[in-house]
């Protein structure tokens, strides 16, 4: 069973629209964070989100993207104004039961803007 | 500043041999959290372990051990007896804020049958 699931599993846009990746937790949980993943290169942090307000983000983490958790349920990634440079996989992760700091990824959506 | 360097960009192996994915670290922080995940084909990231660095235990689990080594600020992972099913990019991590990871560019291993 995953740990979280994403949705879409792919997305292509244009380039300059908005998308809005999607991140389901399969329980309850406090703590989500925002990777991506270049094609072959290494996954990067974007942003980490508890209780509804931004913990920490990375300098990737430009006015272009936002995140919300509008249903108190789906934790969301919006990109407001595609580029070709986004075009990666990103994934979304939950963190591990307790003072652990293991995150448990979901399968990722794969963003193609062209 | 934190960085995880994998200097083995890929690695081959012949089934049945066993491998060592190395990972040096750097971090002036003295509290912080080490991880390995793998990343098959399929592309999900499946965690394997996490080392807090005040616990220098070497761990085994099946045929994967890890060696970690304060002195040297390096996080090695032992797979034994290498199996075709282990082919994927394993990277290493680092984290000090529990928020923030730190990868490494990854460790492309192919098993041959």
């Amino acid at each position: 069973e995953p740990e979280v699931t994403q949705t879409p599993s792919h997305q292509v846009t244009q380039m300059g629209q908005e998308v809005i990746l999607r991140c389901v937790p399969i329980s309850n949980h406090l703590y989500f964070y925002w990777y991506r993943q270049i094609l072959g290169q290494k996954v990067e942090f974007l942003v980490s989100f508890y209780n509804n307000e931004i913990s920490e983000k990375s300098e990737i983490f430009d006015d272009q993207f936002s995140v919300e958790r509008p249903d108190g349920s789906n934790f969301t990634l919006k990109i407001r104004s595609t580029k070709l440079e986004d075009s990666a996989m990103y994934f979304c992760a939950r963190e591990g039961l307790g003072p652990t700091y293991e995150q448990y990824f979901g399968p990722g959506t794969r963003l193609t803007v062209t | 500043a934190q960085k995880v360097t994998q200097a083995q960009t890929e690695i081959s192996v012949v089934e049945k041999e066993d491998v060592t994915l190395d990972c040096v670290y750097e971090t002036r922080d003295t509290t912080y959290y080490l991880f390995w995940y793998k990343q098959p084909p399929s592309g999900e990231l499946v965690f394997l372990i996490r080392r807090n660095s005040f616990d220098e235990q070497n761990e085994i689990s099946g045929r994967y051990s890890w060696n970690f080594q304060k002195s040297t600020s390096s996080f090695n992972f032992t797979i034994t007896a290498s199996q075709v099913v282990d082919s994927a990019v394993y990277f290493c991590a680092l984290t000090y804020t529990g928020n923030q990871f730190y990868f490494g560019t990854g460790t492309s291993l192919t098993v041959i049958p």
